[in-house]
């Protein structure tokens, strides 16, 4: 079954702290990996688009890596205004359908 | 510009009444998507549509009806709904469900259903 799980769950760092957000999936032939960004009560935010294992993109303090299992979410030296929940989602079903994971709640402290 | 616009932001309804959400988008987008959201949970897919055709239905209650009149818009009609159809619902469009692009989402209309 295609399975796509986010971790940690919520992450609470300092301004300045940096840290990694995971997002493994299990799917019957991936068809591309998704960022997004998501603030309370708005819409997600399209980050990046990832296609192949070894692929990175980067904007900002955010750097998207892909391996064959799993994704990794890099934000380097954050500030409060990188709070929010981060999604990532992958295609499937002929990339028909977009599904999330779970999400991870980060929020910075000043 | 990668905008998706949905209108009304917020709208409370009765569990008699009947509304409709609507979607636009200006993107030259084929795919366009309904999803539902509740608190501090992942969006969750409601219908797929393709070249202006329904091509998914996640088993969704019929008393929620979508339409595409045509390629920029999408709607969403709502009839007798319940208190747990209260959600965050959102209106995404890709380039084509054909390729593997990603997604743009629009602010998304709060439904209350009282």
């Amino acid at each position: 079954e295609d399975q796509v799980t986010q971790s940690p769950e919520a992450l609470r760092l300092q301004e300045g702290e940096s840290s990694s957000l995971n997002c493994s999936y299990t799917v019957s032939g991936l068809r591309g990996l998704f960022w997004y960004r998501q603030d309370p009560g708005k819409g997600p935010e399209f980050l990046f688009t990832l296609y192949s294992a070894g692929e990175e993109k980067e904007k900002e303090r955010l750097k998207a890596t892909l391996t064959k299992k799993e994704s990794f979410l890099h934000i380097t030296a954050p500030k409060p205004e990188d709070s929010a929940t981060y999604l990532c989602a992958v295609r499937i079903q002929g990339a028909q359908k977009l599904v999330f994971g779970q999400g991870t709640r980060l929020t910075i402290n000043p | 510009d990668t905008e998706v616009t949905q209108t009304p932001k917020h709208l409370v309804m009765g569990m008699t009444n009947k509304k409709s959400l609507k979607c636009e988008q200006h993107m030259g987008h084929r795919a366009m998507y309904w999803y539902k959201q509740k608190a501090k949970k992942p969006p969750e897919l409601m219908f797929v549509y393709s070249y202006e055709k329904l091509s998914i239905n996640e088993s969704v209650p019929s008393r929620f009806s979508p339409e595409c009149p045509n390629s920029s818009l999408l709607n969403l009609h709502l009839h007798a709904l319940q208190p747990e159809d209260s959600a965050l619902y959102l209106c995404a469009s890709s380039q084509s469900s054909l390729i593997f692009t990603e997604a743009f989402f629009g602010q998304g209309t709060r439904l209350t259903v009282v």
